[in-house]
This record gives structure tokens, sequence and C-alpha cells, in this order.
């Protein structure tokens, strides 16, 4: 079965401060894709990346990037200079069987001007 | 574009009663799901469907009912309500795939039940 485990589950950082969101995942298909979600205060849910399983390159956009290794299973996203418009829960995912999304319990984060 | 629209976006229940929450997309995705989410728990599957007339369960189905006579709609039924179902209800829909396609979510509906 699938999971996605992610640990942080409050941070706080100063604006302008990097920070990583941590994001480890369990899956029993040999290809795969992951995504992240971004999750405001007003409350919708938006997709921010999707990633495959083929591919390790680190993805930059923007001050967003992100570090895929399946070594280590795991796909990390970074904030880098973070703002105060960056506070938000991020979720991490990992589809099975398809389009049924197993989401990790997500990293509340706190940008403080 | 509308997308993925959900009604209500509030609704207060007491233990006992019955309702619909609506959800309606027009993106002509062929996969629609429902989702719970709850504090520390992540987003929760209930329900899906992968065209009219196709639903399974996910992973907490229980006091729950769907159907899919379309393939634009995808309503969620909770036959009695119970306090536990107290949460904040998501739709979402994406293009039938080998889990490739990111989920569109609606807004999302706050439910209460008391």
């Amino acid at each position: 079965a699938q999971k996605v485990t992610q640990a942080q589950t409050e941070i706080s950082v100063v604006e302008k401060e990097d920070v990583t969101l941590d994001c480890v995942y369990e899956t029993r298909d040999t290809t795969y894709y992951l995504f992240w979600y971004k999750q405001p205060p007003s409350g919708e849910l938006v997709f921010l990346i999707r990633r495959n399983s083929f591919d390790e390159q680190n993805e930059i956009s923007g001050r967003y990037s992100w570090n895929f290794q399946k070594s280590t299973s795991s796909f990390n996203f970074t904030i880098t200079a973070s703002q105060v418009v960056d506070s938000a829960v991020y979720f991490c995912a990992v589809p099975w069987a398809g389009n049924q999304f197993y989401f990790g319990t997500g990293t509340s984060l706190t940008v403080i001007p | 574009n509308a997308g993925v629209t959900q009604t209500p976006k509030f609704q207060v229940l007491k233990t006992g009663q019955s309702m619909t929450l609506q959800c309606a997309q027009d993106m002509n995705h062929e996969y629609m799901s429902w989702y719970r989410q709850d504090p520390g728990m992540g987003l929760r599957l209930i329900h899906y469907s992968v065209g009219a007339g196709i639903t399974d369960q996910g992973e907490v189905p229980n006091g729950y009912n769907v159907s899919r006579s379309t393939t634009e709609d995808f309503p969620l039924r909770l036959l009695s309500a119970a306090p536990s179902q107290t949460s904040v209800y998501f739709c979402a829909s994406s293009y039938l795939g080998r889990g490739n396609s990111p989920l569109h979510f609606g807004n999302g509906t706050r439910l209460t039940v008391t």
C-alpha cells in the first residue's frame, strides 16, 4: 500500500529565510508519480508540482525547488527567501491504483514578517 | 472556467439528519472523488468514480453514499449524520490515467454535526 510521511507538523520561519519541507513515501509501484499541493488559509487546495519516478533531476520554479531522491524515497520541497504569502499547509501525495491519491498529514508553514 | 463546484460551503446538521453535498465539474473529467480533511489526518478518500454509473469505496466509506449518473455530477450523501462526520469535505476530479493526472479540487464544504 502507499504511504506518505510528513514528519514536520508545524514550521515557523522568519521572512526571507529558506525552509525545506520533508516528504517520505512508500509505494509498491515500480513507476509512479509524486505530487505537492498547497492549502492557503483560505482553504482551497492548489496543485504545485508533479514528478515521475523516472526523473530524479531537481526542479526549480522561481523560489520553489524540489529534490526527489528515489534511493531514500524522499521528495522534499524547498522555499527560498520565504514570504508571508507562503504561509499555508503543504501536502505531499502519491497516487495508487491509477487516480486514488494518498496524502500525507501536511506541514503547516508560518512565515513571520 | 468554473472547474469543480461544491455546494454548500457551510452546513450544520443535527445527529441523525441526512443531507447531500453537491459536486459538479465542467472539465469533462472521467474521474471524480470525495475526500474528508480532519486535523492531523490529512485528506482521506471516501468514495470515487471512474465514470458514469461506476463508483467504488475509498479508505473511509462508512456512513456515506454516492452515485454517478452523469459525467459532470458526483453527489455525496450522508445517510444519518453523526458527530464523527464533522469535517471539511472536498470533491476532486481528474482525467483518468496512470497516476499522472493531478486532482482538481473544489473549494470545500465545512460540515458540523451537533
